[in-house]
């Protein structure tokens, strides 16, 4: 059971390149989540999905776009990066909140 | 709307100390209410919850009691270790009314370290 997956753990970009950000969980959970977390800043939520084929914006969620194409994947897209999008990226998902989420081990994203 | 609030950081402390990290939080419903650690380079770990008032949730020595009529969820431990060295964040999912809550809300996080 391995839980939440994300790929990849560390990438550098230029400005204005694109990327994926791929979360796998293989719980059966109907809820996934996309944070990222800066210095000082907590948690900031940036796109979440209720289930397969919904998703809705969190609270950053400009410059970045979602997918739920399939229960298992919540894919998060970076079109053309900028450097502020530098951050640490974690994925969450869950079954029923009031057992919380199960996190992913992150993604550390610069951006050059 | 929801929020918690934890006390600022950092908290340093002795190894073998008492520690305490202060959540306070409001909600529209019936809050679950967690503790999660990270620890350096990691993601986040579920520590321990509670999902009604006067609840203790407890796991590898720490606790939190769910108080309503203060609306609190204090994380303590008796003892720390240097192991113990982590970020912590409380957090809440609200039921609510309706149901339409799909997510937790997280305080801003504490970072305590443990020195020997």
């Amino acid at each position: 059971n391995a839980g939440v997956t994300q790929t990849p753990k560390f990438r550098v970009l230029k400005t204005g390149q694109s990327m994926t950000l791929l979360c796998a969980q293989d719980m059966n959970h109907e809820y996934m989540y996309w944070y990222r977390q800066d210095p000082g800043m907590g948690l900031r939520l940036i796109h979440y999905s209720v289930g397969e084929g919904t998703t809705a914006k969190g609270e950053v969620p400009d410059g970045y776009n979602v997918s739920r194409l399939k229960k298992q994947n919540f894919l998060l897209g970076l079109e053309s990066a900028a450097p502020s999008q530098t951050s640490v990226y974690f994925c969450a998902s869950s079954y029923q909140l009031e057992n919380g989420y199960t996190f992913g081990s992150g993604t550390r994203l610069t951006v050059v | 709307g929801n929020s918690v609030t934890q006390m600022e950081g950092p908290v340093t402390l002795s190894e073998e100390a008492f520690l305490t990290i202060n959540c306070t939080y409001t909600a529209t419903g019936y809050p679950s209410l967690f503790w999660y650690v990270q620890y350096p380079g990691e993601g986040l770990q579920l520590l321990l919850k509670a999902t009604k008032a006067d609840d203790k949730g407890s796991n590898k020595g720490f606790e939190a009691t769910y108080r309503k009529e203060t609306t609190s969820f204090h994380l303590e431990k008796g003892s720390v270790q240097v192991s113990d060295s982590a970020v912590y964040f409380c957090a809440l999912s609200d039921r609510g009314s309706g149901g339409s809550n799909y997510k937790l809300t997280f305080g801003k996080g504490t970072l305590l370290t443990v020195n020997p």
